[in-house]
């Protein structure tokens, strides 16, 4: 069991350009979500998936935002045309469904937009 | 979503017990209190949760308020690596899934 690891730990790009973080879950985990973090906030509820399936996306997400989990593994959050608001922590978290499940979190993506 | 209130910040001295409160009297029947910890530049960890009963593992101890609307996280003997954010969150097992995070409160320790 290797945890929950997020890919790239920290990403730059300049406004306008488009991005994509990629999450890979603990290989037995059904569930995963997608979370926002800024300075001094709780993480952001973004998205959720349960195997393949996105059940649940924030509306606070705009359409620039896409996530997929193709196959029910690992998952990727593409933003299209970003924005110096969309500078945040991306953090990825995986869970076994049932009545004591727990979250397991990746390290994150720091985003900076210049 | 079902809402949770914490202080913003507590202080602790080294080795001794921190109680860290939560209010969440909007709970549900269905809703599980979660809490989960922050360390600096990190990602949020599991700390414990309960539905009626108080639980104790390794890490602490979960007293929950006999009406459920309110519960206490109980670190019995905080050391500097306790430092951190502490979420208290409440978690539906009914139509939808999502752990909603507040802004938790911030614990310090002091040596």
């Amino acid at each position: 069991d290797t945890g929950v690891s997020q890919d790239p730990r920290h990403k730059i790009t300049k406004r306008g350009q488009n991005v994509t973080f990629r999450c890979d879950p603990i290989s037995e985990h059904n569930r995963l979500y997608w979370y926002r973090q800024t300075l001094g906030q709780g993480p952001e509820f973004l998205t959720y998936f349960q195997n393949e399936a996105q059940l649940e996306k924030s509306r606070l997400l705009s359409d620039r935002f896409s996530a997929e989990r193709p196959k029910g593994s690992f998952s990727t959050l593409e933003i299209q045309r970003t924005e110096q608001g969309d500078s945040a922590m991306y953090l990825c978290a995986s869970s076994l469904e049932g009545p004591n499940e727990k979250l397991f979190f990746g390290s994150g993506t720091q985003l900076s937009v210049l | 979503d079902a809402k949770t209130t914490q202080p913003n910040s507590m202080e602790s001295n080294e080795e001794e017990p921190v109680h860290l409160p939560c209010n969440h009297s909007t709970i549900s029947g269905t809703d599980y209190i979660h809490w989960y910890r922050q360390l600096p530049s990190q990602g949020p960890e599991y700390v414990i949760h309960g539905l009626t009963s108080n639980v104790n593992n390794r890490m602490a101890s979960l007293a929950i308020a006999e009406d459920r609307k309110s519960s206490t996280l109980i670190l019995h003997r905080a050391t500097l690596r306790d430092a951190a954010v502490y979420y208290c969150i409440l978690r539906s097992t009914s139509g939808t899934y999502k752990y909603i995070f507040g802004t938790g409160t911030r614990l310090k320790v002091l040596a």
